[in-house]
């Protein structure tokens, strides 16, 4: 059975510092995998986007990478902003047709 | 990427009721997804929903206490029947998108529910 992990829980930053967000799952056979981000009480926002036979991608201050061998995925964003302020969630497809398995997700804090 | 809307946005009901969360795409789409996220907690998945066929269910979740349609595609709905304070949740649709990275999944804004 597939589970992702998300670590740490929680983040607090001042602004302008450059973060990693981990993300780990157990079956590293998967489809995509895929960062949103979700404000209080709101919907979730896709981030990104990656393949199975890709490594990274790249939008903006965020990039995304991916080690599937190792079943790990990092989100670094930089030069954070209180903006980015939210909890991200990390997901992954796997196991036939297309659900998503969610971490717990990271909630960040950005501080001016 | 998709447009989605959900509606009603939040309500408050009692127990013993049903509430149905219509979900409205702006293009076709074939498969919607139902999602649960209690509080505090990530989302897990209900069911899918294809068009002229019946939802799938995932473990834990029935069809006589969430029976959802699928009239057309880019239409959905999702009864939560014979509520219970512990169906306090928010209840979120998504839809699959084919892209340039591949297949991409979209999330509406969310019904949050609160059973008293």
């Amino acid at each position: 059975k597939q589970e992702v992990t998300q670590i740490p829980a929680a983040l607090s930053v001042p602004e302008g510092e450059n973060l990693v967000l981990n993300c780990s799952f157990t079956d590293s056979a998967i489809y995509n995998l895929q960062w949103f981000r979700q404000d209080p009480g709101k919907g979730l926002t896709s981030l990104l986007l990656i393949q199975s036979s890709q490594r990274e991608q790249t939008s903006g201050r965020l990039n995304a990478s991916l080690d599937k061998s190792s079943g790990r995925s990092t989100l670094y964003i930089a030069a954070s902003q209180p903006g980015d302020s939210a909890t991200y969630l990390c997901a992954v497809v796997s196991g036939g047709y297309n659900k998503l398995i969610f971490g717990a997700g990271t909630r960040l804090a950005v501080h001016p | 990427s998709a447009v989605i809307s959900q509606k009603p946005s939040r309500d408050i009901c009692q127990r013993g009721t049903s509430l149905t969360i219509q979900c409205q795409v702006d293009s076709q789409v074939t498969m919607m997804f139902w999602y649960r996220q209690q509080p505090g907690q990530s989302l897990t998945l209900i069911a899918t929903a294809n068009q002229g066929s019946e939802a799938t269910y995932e473990s834990g979740f029935v069809i006589d206490k969430f029976p959802i349609s699928r009239p057309n595609l880019t239409f959905s709905t999702l009864t939560v029947s014979n509520m219970s304070p512990e169906d306090s949740s928010i209840y979120l649709c998504s839809v699959e998108r084919p892209g340039g990275a591949g297949d991409e999944q979209f999330f509406g804004p969310g019904t949050r529910l609160t059973v008293l």
